[in-house]
């Protein structure tokens, strides 16, 4: 079975600096999908960022990067010059191409502060 | 617009009692997910459905049931059989079954308290 693991309960950041969440996984499949989740106080989760394994290209999206490291599967997320907005729990999770109706498996979330 | 409506927002329980968390999606996706999440935790995986009429046990399935009699709608019942069933319950589409369909949309969730 696939694992994922943030091992960072908690970080903050400074408005306006870069913050990088980090996100490693288990998987002896070739095939994959990444994913990036926020959820803010509204407890809504909101899809930030996704990756595409057999893609060697890291994903952008606005102030949002991956650094996606296959061989080491790590899957880190930076934030670039961070807003107040940005307050919220980010949640790493994996799926996997391969299997039908295949779910999404979670990591335990990291909780990011930003202070103004 | 399209999304996943859940009902009710809160909701109270007394210990015995069941009671059933609603999830409609008007977005036309095949597969359907409810999740449970729990301070300091991850989601966790309860039931999954990928078609009408079909459903799968997750990860943590034991106490809770589900049905699939309309696409749209995929409620869950929180059996008295579970043992602790206070927390966040969260339920998601996906457009279609196969992991290549992508991400999962949510819905904003459901708080449920027992007393």
């Amino acid at each position: 079975a696939q694992t994922v693991t943030q091992s960072q309960p908690e970080m903050s950041v400074q408005e306006a600096e870069t913050v990088t969440l980090s996100c490693t996984y288990d998987t002896s499949e070739s095939d994959y999908y990444l994913f990036w989740y926020k959820q803010p106080p509204s407890r809504q989760m909101i899809l930030v960022i996704r990756q595409e394994a057999y893609k060697q290209q890291n994903a952008t999206e606005n102030r949002f990067s991956v650094n996606f490291q296959k061989a080491a599967k790590s899957f880190s997320l930076k934030i670039s010059d961070s807003q107040l907005g940005d307050a919220a729990m980010y949640f790493c999770a994996y799926r996997s191409a391969l299997t039908s109706g295949s779910r999404l498996t979670f990591g335990e979330g990291t909780q990011l502060t930003v202070n103004p | 617009d399209g999304g996943i409506t859940q009902s009710p927002k809160y909701l109270f329980r007394k210990e015995g009692q069941n009671v059933t968390l609603s999830c409609e999606q008007n977005l036309n996706h095949d597969a359907m997910y409810w999740y449970r999440q729990d301070p300091g935790q991850g989601l966790r995986l309860i039931y999954y459905s990928q078609i009408v009429n079909d459903f799968q046990k997750g990860d943590i399935a034991e106490g809770y049931s589900v049905s699939r009699e309309k696409k749209e709608s995929f409620p869950l019942t929180v059996t008295s059989a579970q043992k602790n069933p206070t927390a966040f319950y969260l339920c998601a589409s996906s457009r279609g079954t196969s992991g290549r369909t992508g991400e999962l949309f949510f819905g904003e969730g459901s708080r449920l308290t027992v007393l």
